[in-house]
């Protein structure tokens, strides 16, 4: 089955603490990103990266790091959260070209205190 | 910044009626995409416009996009409580490798 699979679903951790979040896919999509959504805001984009070894900033990548080793994986990791960090994150794939849909993994909900 | 925004917030419907949503963005798009998002959950794609097309349909889903005023809407007609549904406008800017997407429409449809 054509997925995106985001871990974990759910993480709450304290200030300074620093997490990875995982991002795979299986459909061999050259385009990933990571998205966080606030209440009022909609999706925000925080990196992209069209290939392996190639990545960008978005729009709010303050506090994130991201990188594409492998065509399949996209991590965000947060080397020291901060509560402003709390949201819900959104990994995404798409063929290059970015003319073609995005897929979603199923989000994950992030607590930080 | 938010490229896309979404018009009304929030819809409140009776099934059968139909939902009309607008999405206004700032500049120039190679495309434009319509996602739903049920209740904090992946969004997923429903219909792609290209810059060049002003009108596509998907079974009940139609979609306009008016260039010249930077803006598309979605109808959906005849709707079903299973609409009910967040959904965001998302824009390809043109020369970019970006998708932005909008703040999203909350649409309720009561049975």
């Amino acid at each position: 089955e054509a997925q995106v699979t985001q871990n974990p679903r759910y993480l709450i951790t304290v200030t300074g603490k620093k997490l990875t979040v995982t991002c795979s896919q299986n459909m061999n999509h050259e385009y990933m990103s990571w998205y966080r959504q606030d209440p009022g805001l909609g999706l925000r984009q925080i990196y992209y990266s069209m290939n392996v070894e190639v990545t960008d900033k978005g729009d709010v990548p303050e506090g994130y790091k991201v990188s594409r080793k492998e065509k399949r994986n996209f991590p965000l990791i947060l080397e020291s959260p901060s509560p402003n960090q709390t949201s819900l994150y959104f990994c995404a794939s798409g063929r290059k070209g970015l003319g073609t849909e995005a897929f979603f993994g199923q989000g994950t909900r992030l607590t930080v205190v | 910044s938010q490229q896309g925004e979404e018009d009304p917030q929030a819809l409140s419907i009776q099934e059968g009626e139909n939902a009309t949503m607008n999405c206004s963005y700032k500049t120039s798009i190679n495309n434009l995409q319509w996602y739903r998002q049920n209740s904090g959950r992946g969004l997923v794609h429903l219909i792609l416009i290209r810059s060049n097309e002003r009108e596509k349909h998907s079974g009940r889903l139609r979609v306009t996009l008016d260039t010249s005023k930077k803006s598309s809407s979605l109808l959906i007609t005849a709707s079903r409580a299973a609409d009910t549904a967040s959904y965001f406008c998302a824009t390809d800017l043109y020369n970019t490798d970006k998708l932005i997407f909008g703040t999203g429409t909350r649409l309720q449809v009561f049975p």
